[in-house]
């Protein structure tokens, strides 16, 4: 029980162009979904959270313009990066909590590379 | 506040010895605290969690740590290292207190030799 997914699991992607990445919880309905960056050989960096039908709280230095979450269902959300450049190109990875428990389940991860 | 400091950036150890991997933490609440592995452009996976039951905890693949509070340690140990533990180890605390953000360590490389 408790798997995320995500896709793409990879996606190389022009400079200039948007890229939508999904992130859903299979087999559980989850309350909070978090985005976090891993930039090679360094640990993950939480980029915002978010709650089913409400805006997303992005952490400090996080642009929210240019990286736009939506949490729609309890079992999707999305993180579309926008305008990419190739500074963007990251390990970019969610999670997903059920309600009440601290405890959260990452997804595998999608690789991206803009050019 | 709440803080993860993991005191080895890579550790190295031959097979069949045993796995040491460090981590102090720091935290205004009470902590869970959690150790994840991540294999190479994987996504991570849970080892064990702490949440204020018993302080030695028992997690998966053999993997064990213990929970100080006097020194503010969870030192993650396994008895005997196999080739398919080298991975990357995140010590990871979560404060509990209303809030499910957690907050990573730098992360521990474990290389296992032959």
């Amino acid at each position: 029980g408790a798997v995320v997914s995500q896709h793409p699991s990879w996606v190389i992607c022009k400079s200039g162009t948007s890229v939508k990445i999904e992130c859903r919880s299979l087999d559980f309905q989850a309350t909070t979904m978090f985005w976090y960056r891993q930039f090679p050989k360094q640990s993950l960096m939480l980029m915002a959270t978010s709650n089913e039908g409400s805006k997303a709280t992005y952490e400090q230095g996080v642009e929210k313009d240019k990286f736009l979450i939506n949490h729609a269902s309890l079992t999707l959300s999305t993180l579309t990066v926008t305008s990419a450049h190739p500074e963007d190109s990251s390990f970019y990875i969610c999670s997903a909590t059920l309600a009440g428990s601290n405890e959260q389940f990452f997804g595998p991860g999608t690789r991206l590379t803009v050019l | 506040a709440q803080s993860v400091t993991q005191l080895d950036s890579h550790v190295s150890v031959s097979e069949g010895t045993p796995v040491l991997l460090r981590c102090n933490y720091s935290s205004s609440y009470s902590p869970s605290l959690f150790w994840y592995v991540q294999h190479p452009n994987k996504g991570l996976q849970l080892l064990l969690k702490y949440t204020s039951a018993a302080t030695l905890v028992k997690g998966i693949n053999g993997f064990e740590a213990e929970f100080k509070k006097s020194e503010t340690s969870f030192h993650l140990t396994k008895p005997s290292a196999h080739m398919s533990d080298a991975a990357e180890y995140f010590c990871v605390v979560s404060s509990g207190a209303g809030s499910y953000q957690l907050t990573f360590g730098k992360g521990t490389k474990l290389s296992v030799i032959p």
